[in-house]
């Protein structure tokens, strides 16, 4: 149990074009969702949190406008990255929690999106 | 200062050996801490889940807290060439989801 699906997997763009990426909960309902981006040989960090029907909430640095957050049902999450650029390529990873913001569930990951902006 | 401080190695042992791995944290407020497991081009797997202080153990991994010295470790027993990955210590405060990850540690196992 406790899947989670990102999609796709791996994407290449051209600098200027906007790419969104889904994050799937598959066998449980996911109250709180997170995206976080990995840059190579460094570890996750969080952008935002998002729960189920409400605006999402950005960690310091983040541009909301840049990265936008869709958690429009308790099994997708959406992440957009908008007008993307060089600088933007990283690994983009979900993560899933049935529980709310404030209690201690379980984050399972996503198997992550390679994203190349060319 | 980071929150969080893991050595991010490599390690590099002999198939068979005990594996330390370690973190320390510099927040108080820290009652959760993890161990995930991510493979290359992966997202991470949980591995190991601990309450405040003290061990828990499963199989061949063993996690230990202690919270007066803001240390925590997973030890791999027995260790494999599958276990070749890399390790990521994650911890978060009491009534809060948000993870802090440390670096990750890159541990290869030599057959």
């Amino acid at each position: 149990g406790a899947v989670v699906s990102q999609h796709p997997s791996r994407v290449i763009c051209k600098s200027g074009t906007s790419v969104k990426i889904e994050c799937r909960s598959l066998d449980f309902q996911a109250t709180t969702m997170f995206w976080y981006r990995q840059f190579p040989k460094q570890s996750l960090m969080l952008m935002a949190t998002s729960n189920e029907g409400s605006k999402a909430t950005y960690e310091q640095g983040v541009e909301k406008d840049k990265f936008l957050i869709n958690h429009a049902s308790l099994t997708l999450s959406t992440l957009t990255v908008t007008s993307a650029h060089p600088e933007d390529s990283s690994f983009y990873i979900c993560s899933a929690s049935s529980g709310g913001a404030i209690t201690q569930e379980t984050q399972y990951f996503g198997p992550g999106t390679r994203l190349l902006v060319l | 200062q980071k929150e969080v401080e893991q050595d991010p190695g490599p390690l590099s042992v002999p198939e068979g050996a005990i594996v330390s791995l370690n973190c320390t944290y510099s927040n108080s407020a820290f009652q959760y801490f993890m161990w995930y497991r991510q493979y290359s081009r992966k997202g991470p797997e949980l591995l190991m889940y601990t309450y405040s202080s003290g061990n828990k153990e499963d199989g061949r991994f063993t996690a230990q807290v202690d919270k007066s010295s803001k240390y925590i470790s997973l030890f791999i027993r027995d260790s494999q060439p599958s276990d070749s990955a890399t390790y990521l210590c994650a911890m978060s405060p009491l009534g809060a989801q948000k993870l802090v990850f440390g670096q990750g540690t890159r541990l290869t196992i030599n057959p």
